[in-house]
């Protein structure tokens, strides 16, 4: 098993750019999660899917953020215009209904 | 209210001690129970379930008090390999619901 695939691990972008995270979950995992880690935050739930479907997305900052899910292999997250205070490490995580299993991130710099 | 908290640390113990890291929660429908572990600039990773009547995994030991809504995790004969930040997490019921709530982070540093 592969695990959770995100790309890419590294991005630095000019701010006004447009961002596009992804994620590749765990065949057989139903469950999807967006997460945000910033020092002084920590670990915040941007969004979640259950079967590829949005399930709560209160956590998502602004209409900048949007996410998808087209099918139970493939998300994205994208984030547009960039901003700096974006900058932050990005998790994607699945779920069959018990652990969670994250992916490496992308670490996400805007200048 | 910060839903779960966490004493941020660090924690610089030397090797063999026996550490203690404590966690408290707000929300009383939190259904589950977890400590996960994270590496310098890696994924966070699950260390292990917390029961009910609180359970052990080697040198781990996981308690939970409902009553009191808090959490704790014990550490045996620290081993320089345990430095990491160790993270709370809960679990609220409801239908459909699988997200995990995080704790900041108690950062562990195992000193020769």
């Amino acid at each position: 098993d592969a695990g959770v695939i995100q790309s890419p691990r590294h991005e630095v972008t000019e701010m006004g750019q447009e961002v596009t995270l992804r994620c590749k979950p765990i065949s057989g995992h139903n469950s999807l999660f967006w997460y945000r880690q910033t020092m002084m935050r920590g670990l915040e739930l941007l969004i979640y899917f259950n079967n590829n479907v949005p399930i709560d997305d209160s956590g998502m900052p602004e209409d900048r953020f949007s996410a998808k899910m087209p099918n139970a292999s493939f998300s994205t997250l994208k984030i547009q215009p960039s901003e700096p205070r974006d900058s932050a490490v990005y998790f994607c995580a699945s779920s069959s209904g018990t652990g969670y299993t994250f992916g490496s991130g992308t670490r996400l710099t805007v200048v | 209210r910060k839903e779960v908290e966490q004493d941020p640390g660090p924690f610089n113990v030397p090797e063999g001690a026996t550490v203690a890291f404590n966690c408290t929660y707000s929300n009383s429908a939190s259904q589950s129970f977890f400590w996960y572990r994270q590496d310098c600039r890696k994924e966070p990773k699950l260390l292990m379930s917390v029961y009910s009547s609180g359970n052990e995994d080697g040198r781990f030991t996981a308690q939970l008090n409902r009553a009191s809504q808090y959490i704790s995790l014990l550490i045996r004969d620290s081993k320089l390999s345990d430095s990491a930040t160790y993270l709370c997490v809960v679990r609220y019921s409801g239908a459909g619901s699988y997200q995990l709530t995080f704790g900041k982070g108690t950062k562990l540093s195992v000193i020769p």
